[in-house]
């Protein structure tokens, strides 16, 4: 119930190409969504997110699409960079509460 | 804005020695701060809650008596692996949650690297 679900596990995509990473959850008292980008050695740092009263929210080159009856969101990078290579995770909670990571998908943008 | 600082980034030390790691919010006051653990391609394990004048809240598995949180500040939580053993070594990363920002948000800090011989 408290599981989210995140794939690929890892992922490479030619430079200018769109990167797509999927997450599905279950807990459908979830009603916040972030996504977190971590390069090695760092601590994650929050890159978009977006509530369940919107299916998409567009923040330069990434968007999240969210799909509630389907309970899965994801995440697109557009016109990926090697910059953008990097470990991703989706994560899910509700208010107050501990977030619940997916398992992560490690990006490899190629030149 | 919304820093959080780990202090230190990396520490190696001898079986049996006690660690201290720091976790400052450097401009904002964090009630509430988070202690996770990341093993090498895995995801993050939350490990405790920490609450600003309160004991921390440990996850099911995590012992409180080895892994001891004090958060004694609005900007301040320490986590202290004692007699740390070779099977400690890890990535342990705090978060810090903004007193006046969205609860939903939590700010990380780069993490601290533990190895233990």
């Amino acid at each position: 119930q408290q599981q989210v679900k995140q794939s690929p596990q890892s992922l490479i995509v030619q430079k200018g190409g769109i990167s797509i990473i999927n997450c599905a959850y279950e807990n459908t008292a979830f009603d916040y969504f972030p996504w977190y980008q971590q390069f090695p050695g760092k601590g994650p740092a929050l890159l978009i997110a977006i509530r369940p009263d919107v299916s998409e929210k567009k923040e330069g080159r990434f968007t999240i699409s969210f799909n509630k009856s389907a309970k899965q969101f994801s995440l697109h990078i557009m016109d990926s960079q090697p910059g953008d290579s990097a470990t991703y995770f989706c994560a899910a909670t509700r208010g107050a509460q501990k977030l619940v990571f997916g398992q992560g998908t490690r990006l490899t943008i190629n030149p | 804005g919304a820093v959080v600082s780990q202090h230190p980034s990396r520490v190696i030390c001898k079986s049996g020695t006690s660690v201290k790691i720091e976790c400052r919010s450097l401009d904002f006051q964090a009630t509430t701060m988070f202690w996770y653990r990341q093993f090498p391609k895995q995801s993050l394990m939350l490990m405790a809650t920490s609450n600003e004048g309160s004991k921390a809240t440990y996850e099911q598995g995590v012992e409180k008596d080895k892994f001891l949180i004090n958060h004694a500040s609005l900007t301040l939580s320490t986590l202290t692996v004692t007699s740390a053993h070779p099977e400690d070594s890890s990535f342990y990363i705090c978060s810090a949650r903004d007193r006046l920002g969205y609860r939903e948000t939590q700010h990380f800090g780069d993490g601290t690297r533990l190895s233990i011989l």
